[in-house]
């Protein structure tokens, strides 16, 4: 098994591009997160979903888009770049609620936007 | 609403000696604990979870981590530091029945030898 797959590794971006980070799962986890990490800051929560065609925001939505269209695929979109999405971005799934089941990590995605 | 402190933000110890992370959260309700390693250029690992079976944990690589409800501290300790233990380290909380994580700001750990 892969687990979380995320691509790409890094990325470099112009103000106002858009791009979309992919993350992929073959533990048919059917929850997906994606989180932000900034420096002394830990991890914040973008957007997360509890199943297919199903997504919520978490604590730091805006800026960004999500889909679930199938149980393995959780794609990150950003439709208008800023400097302050310069982040490294992860993505996690688990088989059930945090409580009992352990969230699993990509490698992460690290995105520069200049 | 919850949150997380992790007091220092970088610790460094000599190897063999006593390793302490110190966590302290805030929760309305019981809290759900978390503890998770990040080697650099890679994600985050579950080193232990605290869900109120017993308030000493144990976890991988030789971590525990002790629950003080009085105290609201969760902090993580290994007796006897080894290089390999030098990464970043994050608390975490969820509440009862939720499936979100709320994370501290990390505390990164430098092992001299």
């Amino acid at each position: 098994n892969a687990g979380v797959t995320q691509t790409p590794k890094f990325r470099i971006l112009k103000i106002g591009q858009s791009m979309t980070l992919q993350c992929t799962q073959d533990m048919n986890h059917n929850y997906m997160y994606w989180y932000r990490q900034d420096p002394g800051m830990g991890l914040k929560l973008i957007y997360y979903s509890v199943g297919a065609g199903i997504t919520d925001k978490g604590e730091v939505p805006n800026g960004y888009n999500v889909s679930r269209s199938t149980t393995e695929d959780f794609p990150l979109r950003l439709e208008l770049a800023a400097p302050s999405q310069t982040s490294v971005y992860f993505c996690a799934s688990s088989y059930g609620d945090s409580l009992n089941q352990p969230q699993h990590f990509g490698d992460g995605t690290r995105l520069s936007i200049l | 609403a919850q949150s997380v402190t992790q007091l220092g933000s970088h610790v460094s110890v000599s190897e063999g000696a006593l390793v302490l992370l110190r966590c302290n959260y805030s929760s309305s309700v019981p809290p759900y604990l978390f503890w998770y390693v990040q080697y650099p250029n890679q994600g985050l690992q579950l080193l232990l979870k605290y869900t109120s079976a017993a308030t000493l944990v144990k976890g991988i690589n030789g971590f525990e981590a002790e629950f003080k409800k009085s105290e609201t501290s969760f902090h993580l300790t290994k007796p006897s530091a080894h290089m390999s233990d030098a990464a970043e380290y994050f608390c975490a909380v969820t509440k009862a029945a939720g499936n979100k994580l709320t994370f501290g700001g990390g505390t990164r750990v430098l092992v001299k030898p």
